[in-house]
């Protein structure tokens, strides 16, 4: 069975810096996708990034970029140029690319940016 | 702007009484999910189907639980008798996955917020 690991309950970082936010994951599988969600405390899941296991590229989308280290099952993201309304909580997420399709999620890490 | 919409965002109840919360899918989405958010065991999946047909509920208490997708634009998730312990925040989430697609992610939506008293 796959299970995902978020080992920092919370993080805080000031405002313009750059943070990082790991996850590890375990898993039998080759191929998959892995993804970071958002939860701000509007309580909405946004979709932050994606990564394609078969892709060695790793994914970026403005100032969210992963480093995707699919040798030691490792999906940490990186926030730059934080701001205040990067104030999260964000979740891990793994998904078979065939089958169930299910997410399987980590605990989160919730974030705060200071002023 | 197509988006997972979900009713009532809000509820509070009382032990007993049956509770019906609602999701409307994306239109076009094969897979819909239910899952149920806590303090203490976060996002957990409780049931979901596919093309409607219910694949796997068995995360699910099956005794007051229900879930059902009558047509493609509606799914449903039921408690009767509702318990405190039920309090949480029920997401429903759609999809178009299929092997190795090249869009598979799951969306979400707004939340049922339900507090049992």
């Amino acid at each position: 069975a796959q299970t995902v690991t978020q080992s920092q309950p919370e993080m805080s970082v000031q405002e313009a810096e750059t943070v990082t936010l790991s996850c590890t994951y375990d898993t039998s599988e080759n191929n998959y996708y892995l993804f970071w969600y958002k939860q701000p405390p509007s309580r909405q899941m946004i979709l932050v990034i994606r990564q394609e296991a078969y892709k060695q590229q790793n994914a970026t989308e403005n100032r969210f970029s992963v480093n995707f280290q699919k040798a030691a099952k490792s999906f940490s993201l990186k926030i730059s140029d934080s701001q205040l309304g990067d104030t999260a909580m964000y979740f891990c997420a793994f998904m078979k690319t065939s089958g169930t399709y299910k997410y399987i999620f980590g605990t989160g890490t919730r974030l705060k940016v200071l002023a | 702007d197509a988006r997972v919409t979900q009713t009532p965002r809000h509820k509070v109840t009382e032990m007993g009484q049956e509770v019906t919360m609602r999701c409307q899918p994306i239109l076009g989405h094969n897979t819909v999910f239910w899952y149920r958010q806590t303090m203490m065991q976060g996002l957990e999946l409780l049931a979901y189907f596919r093309n409607r047909a219910p694949l796997d509920d068995s995360g699910m208490p099956k005794d007051r639980f229900s879930a059902e997708m009558p047509d493609a634009t509606l799914a449903t998730l039921k408690i009767q008798p509702s318990e405190p312990r039920d309090s949480a925040v029920y997401f429903c989430a759609s999809g178009f996955l299929i092997q190795r697609g090249p869009n598979n992610e799951q969306f979400f939506g707004p939340g049922t917020r339900l507090t049992v008293l």
